[in-house]
C-alpha cells in the first residue's frame, strides 16, 4: 500500500508579518544547530547556524534562538515576504561529525501577499 | 563560485538494477555528504567522505555505497534497486567544518 508521509506542521502568514518557526531537537549532546530553507525542486539552502555556547544569533532578517534547557530551537523571520514561502528544516550535529546532520521533519511556511 | 552540482537530475530505473549518482562539490570543499529525502522519512543521512575516506555512515543497508575521488568529487551507488529506494538523493559539501551546502539533488524513480 501507499506509505504514510510525514505530516508537516504548517505556518501561514501575511506579507510583512514576522514569522516564528519552532523546532524541538532530540539529543542533549548536540552542539551545533542549523536552519535550512527548501523550495520546491531545489536542495536545502543554508539560512543560519548557531553553536551550543550561544543562545541567540542574528542574520539578515533572521534570528535563531536556542534554549538548551528544553531542547528547543526557533527561527524568526522579520517582515516575511512571499519569496520566503518554502519548507524550513532545523538540523542538529554532534562533535566533529560535521557532515552528519540529523534533520527535523520540517515546517511549511506560506506567505500570502 | 559554482555550487554543488549533482548529475543526473532525474533517473528512472527498474527494480533489481543498479544506479550511480555523481556529485561535484564546491571548489575547495573536501567534505562530501549524501542524504536521502522521502515524503515518509524526511531527510536521512547516508554517508560522509573527507579526503577520500568514509568518515561516517548512516543506517542504510550495504546496497548503498559511495566513494570520493582525489579531486573531492563523489559518487554513490545503489545496487539491486527496490521500489522503496525511490527518493531525492542530495549531496552536500563543506570545507570540513559546517555549514553544509546542498546541491539540488537527483530524483530517482524505481519502477
Amino acid at each position: 500500500g501507499e506509505s504514510v508521509g510525514l505530516h508537516l506542521p504548517t505556518l501561514s502568514v501575511q506579507e510583512g508579518d514576522n514569522s516564528i518557526i519552532n523546532c524541538a531537537y532530540s539529543n542533549s549532546a548536540s552542539d551545533y544547530f542549523i536552519w535550512y530553507k527548501q523550495e520546491s525542486g531545489k536542495g536545502p539552502q543554508f539560512i543560519i547556524d548557531i553553536r551550543s555556547n550561544m543562545d541567540k544569533r542574528q542574520g539578515q532578517r533572521v534570528t535563531v534562538l536556542l534554549n538548551k534547557t528544553v531542547k528547543h530551537l526557533s527561527l524568526q523571520i522579520a517582515a516575511t515576504q512571499p519569496g520566503d514561502s518554502a519548507v524550513y528544516f532545523c538540523a542538529e550535529n554532534i562533535g566533529t561529525s560535521y557532515g552528519k546532520l540529523t534533520f527535523g521533519q520540517g515546517t511549511i511556511l506560506t506567505v500570502h501577499p | 563560485k559554482a555550487g554543488v552540482t549533482q548529475t543526473p537530475r532525474y533517473l528512472i530505473k527498474t527494480r533489481g538494477q543498479q544506479v550511480t549518482l555523481s556529485c561535484s562539490p564546491i571548489s575547495g570543499h573536501r567534505s562530501v555528504s549524501w542524504y536521502q529525502q522521502t515524503p515518509g522519512q524526511g531527510l536521512q543521512f547516508l554517508f560522509e567522505y573527507f579526503s577520500e575516506t568514509q568518515r561516517n555512515k548512516g543506517n542504510f543497508p550495504g546496497r548503498f555505497s559511495g566513494r570520493q575521488f582525489s579531486n573531492s568529487r563523489s559518487e554513490m551507488n545503489v545496487s539491486t534497486l527496490e521500489l522503496g529506494d525511490s527518493a531525492l538523493y542530495l549531496c552536500a559539501s563543506s570545507l570540513g567544518p559546517p555549514p553544509l551546502h546542498f546541491g539540488n539533488g537527483t530524483r530517482l524513480t524505481v519502477t
